[in-house]
């Protein structure tokens, strides 16, 4: 199976700066289609997750575009150009490449400083 | 509009089988490419993903749930159906489903599972 390890895992933030998320794979997410199965989610207190970024790179309807993805291979980071206060919960990323199962990283606590 | 919403027991005790409906509307499991998946996550801890059915009937599983999972689809119905066997209190968690590459959600369906 493939580990996604994301870092930090939990994250304070000064509101209207900008924040960093880091996944890594196991093995690469690119398939041979030339497309990235990577996927970042946020989960706000008390919701369920709702989907950021797909494709590596692609923001979902209604996405902020504060919310940016982007790596290739291996490495991934989601940032965040300036952090608003609707933005705290936990990030986590996905990989989907997989014919079989697919892998969330352990998530990244994004709060408020 | 694409909506999910998760059902079943709220408990259920420990060495019981478990089971879970996904009822589905907005798009069909007809339709080349999609699928549903299921996701728990424990009370405080991180997603896990558990299972996925396809178009096309293929099932997919997590390798450390594998042996106690079924999962299953009823395309009249609008329904995916998670089935777990030997279920511990280590099992107790938030259920979601979500469609395709999780772009929709459901709220989720909690499941203690304790004698």
């Amino acid at each position: 199976d493939i580990v996604m390890t994301q870092s930090p895992l939990s994250l304070a933030v000064i509101p209207g700066e900008p924040a960093s998320i880091s996944c890594t794979s196991s093995q690469t997410l690119l398939h041979s289609n030339g497309y990235i199965y990577l996927n970042w989610f946020l989960q706000k207190p008390g919701q369920s997750p709702q989907l950021l970024i797909y494709l590596g790179s692609d923001r979902a309807p209604g996405v902020p575009d504060r919310f940016s993805g982007s790596g290739s291979g291996t490495h991934f980071t989601l940032k965040i150009s300036r952090v608003e206060a609707e933005d705290v919960g936990v990030y986590y990323c996905m990989e989907a490449l997989q014919t079989g199962s697919w892998t969330f990283g352990q998530g990244t606590k994004v709060e408020l400083k | 509009q694409v909506t999910l919403r998760e059902s079943g027991p709220a408990l259920v005790k420990p060495t019981q089988t478990l089971t879970l409906t996904c009822t589905f509307s907005g798009f069909s499991l007809n339709t080349t490419g999609m699928c549903v998946s299921w996701i728990r996550q424990p009370p405080g801890k991180a997603l896990e993903w558990l299972a996925r059915i396809d178009w096309e009937d293929d099932k997919y599983y997590s390798t450390s749930f594998k042996s106690r999972l079924i999962i299953s689809k009823d395309t009249s119905k609008s329904q995916v159906v998670l089935t777990m066997t030997n279920t511990d209190p280590a099992d107790t968690a938030t259920y979601y489903c979500a469609r395709a590459l999780m772009d929709v959600w459901g709220k989720g369906t909690t499941v203690t599972v304790s004698s």
